[in-house]
């Protein structure tokens, strides 16, 4: 059975800091994704990344940047000099091949970054 | 291009009415899910359908849901009689070609109060 992890209930810090979402995920199978989506206050779900089990390439795009390691099933997000719009809810989502279609979500990690 | 269009955005209602919400999924997706989302349960997925058929139900709560989706352009997701402990916010999101890999993309949720 697939599962995430997000043990990270809430994160709090303060504009410009550097802070990394934790994911770790459970999966049987050999070919599977994951996802990171936010969901900012005003309440939409909106896809950030995909990655799959074949790329662990880590991937930076402006402030943003993920870490992928399968050796201990975490795919990790960190956001560098956190700014205030980058308060919102974060989850993670893992897809398993053997079961398509189907996205198991981790809990979200709430984060707030004060001015 | 048109995201996930959900109606209605808000919905208010007496316990034991009937309430449906809709969904109309981006062109060309074949993958279509509804969720629901609360504080106490965080994001659940009821409902995917792949091709307008439905693939798993098995997160439905009870009998008093159902869902359809006569065509590829339309989703209904019925509660009757609603209660309560249904007041949540419900997504419904879409996706393309092989659920397993891409991402889903959400309509902007309907926030539903049952008094």
């Amino acid at each position: 059975a697939q599962k995430v992890t997000q043990a990270q209930t809430e994160i709090s810090v303060v504009e410009k800091e550097d802070v990394t979402l934790d994911c770790v995920y459970e999966t049987r199978d050999t070919t599977y994704y994951l996802f990171w989506y936010k969901q900012p206050p005003s309440g939409e779900l909106v896809f950030l990344i995909r990655r799959n089990s074949f790329d662990e390439q880590n991937e930076i795009s402006g402030r943003y940047s993920w870490n992928f390691q399968k050796s201990t099933s975490s795919f990790n997000f960190t956001i560098t000099a956190s700014q205030v719009v980058d308060s919102a809810v974060y989850f993670c989502a893992l897809s398993e091949y053997t079961n398509a279609g189907k996205s198991t979500f981790g809990d979200g990690t709430t984060l707030t970054v004060k001015p | 291009d048109a995201g996930v269009i959900q109606s209605p955005r808000h919905e208010v209602t007496e316990m034991g009415q009937e309430v449906t919400l809709r969904c109309k999924p981006i062109s060309g997706h074949d993958y279509l899910f509804w969720y629901r989302q609360t504080m106490m349960r965080g994001l659940e997925l009821l409902i995917y359908f792949n091709n307008n058929v439905p693939i798993d139900d098995s997160g439905m709560p009870e009998d008093r849901f159902s869902a359809k989706m006569p065509n590829a352009s339309f989703s209904t997701l019925k509660i009757q009689p609603s209660e309560p402990r249904d007041s949540a916010v419900y997504f419904c999101a879409s996706s393309w070609g092989g659920g397993e890999s891409q991402p889903q993309h959400f309509g902007d949720g309907t926030r539903l109060s049952i008094l």
